[in-house]
């Protein structure tokens, strides 16, 4: 079965820092991988998608993330964080073969510090 | 309204009481879901109907029980429950049921059982 790992549950940074987080699945097929966020009291939002294509995904808020299929890694980054980034990410993934169950990682939550 | 909306966005209730959560989606969708979110647990797909059928039950218990009457609205009726059904249940609607279709989450509604 698959599965998605986040592994790391909160990630504390300054204000204006980079950050990564880091999602890792486990899959020998081909997959769909997405961001969400949710901010407190919220549902989730699509922060960004990869279906096929370009490897590096851009997505809203000035976030990023790169498909590595052979580390099987789509880490979310950003090159610089404001407050109002404070919020959990969750990483998700499917199958390439039309199915459509999201198994989401466990969340990471972002903490930004003035 | 606009995206998916969830009433009522809290509720408590007793072991033995009957109670309803209601989702509605204005986006047009074809598909629905109800997902699981508990404290320090990933999302848990509980339902999904596609154009009015139920095409995934999750091995969930039978004191949960979806009704999806038209592919705009989508309710999960709850009776007998017990307290580690306390979580925060989302909804999500999608265009349909691919994996490459985007799901949009409602703000959930918290349901605390005591």
């Amino acid at each position: 079965a698959q599965s998605v790992t986040q592994l790391d549950s909160q990630v504390p940074v300054f204000e204006e820092a980079p950050v990564e987080l880091r999602c890792n699945y486990s899959s020998s097929v081909s997959v769909y991988l997405f961001w969400y966020v949710q901010y407190p009291n919220q549902g989730l939002q699509l922060l960004l998608k990869y279906l096929s294509g370009s490897t590096l995904v851009k997505g809203i808020n000035g976030f990023e993330a790169e498909f590595n299929k052979s580390q099987t890694s789509f880490h979310l980054r950003k090159p610089s964080v404001h407050i109002s980034d404070t919020a959990e990410y969750f990483c998700a993934v499917t199958p390439g073969d039309s199915s459509y169950k999201l198994i989401f990682g466990s969340g990471t939550r972002l903490l930004v510090r003035p | 309204e606009t995206g998916v909306t969830q009433t009522p966005r809290h509720l408590v209730m007793g072991m033995t009481n009957k109670k309803s959560l209601k989702c509605e989606q204005h986006l047009g969708h074809n598909a629905m879901y109800w997902y699981k979110q508990s404290a320090k647990k990933p999302l848990e797909l509980m339902f999904v109907y596609s154009l009015e059928e139920r095409v995934e039950n999750n091995s969930v218990p039978s004191r949960f029980s979806p009704e999806c009457p038209n592919s705009s609205h989508l309710f999960l009726h709850l009776h007998t429950l017990q307290p580690e059904d306390s979580a925060l249940y989302l909804c999500a609607s999608s265009h349909g049921t691919a994996s490459s279709y985007e799901q949009y989450f409602g703000p959930g509604t918290r349901l605390t059982v005591t």
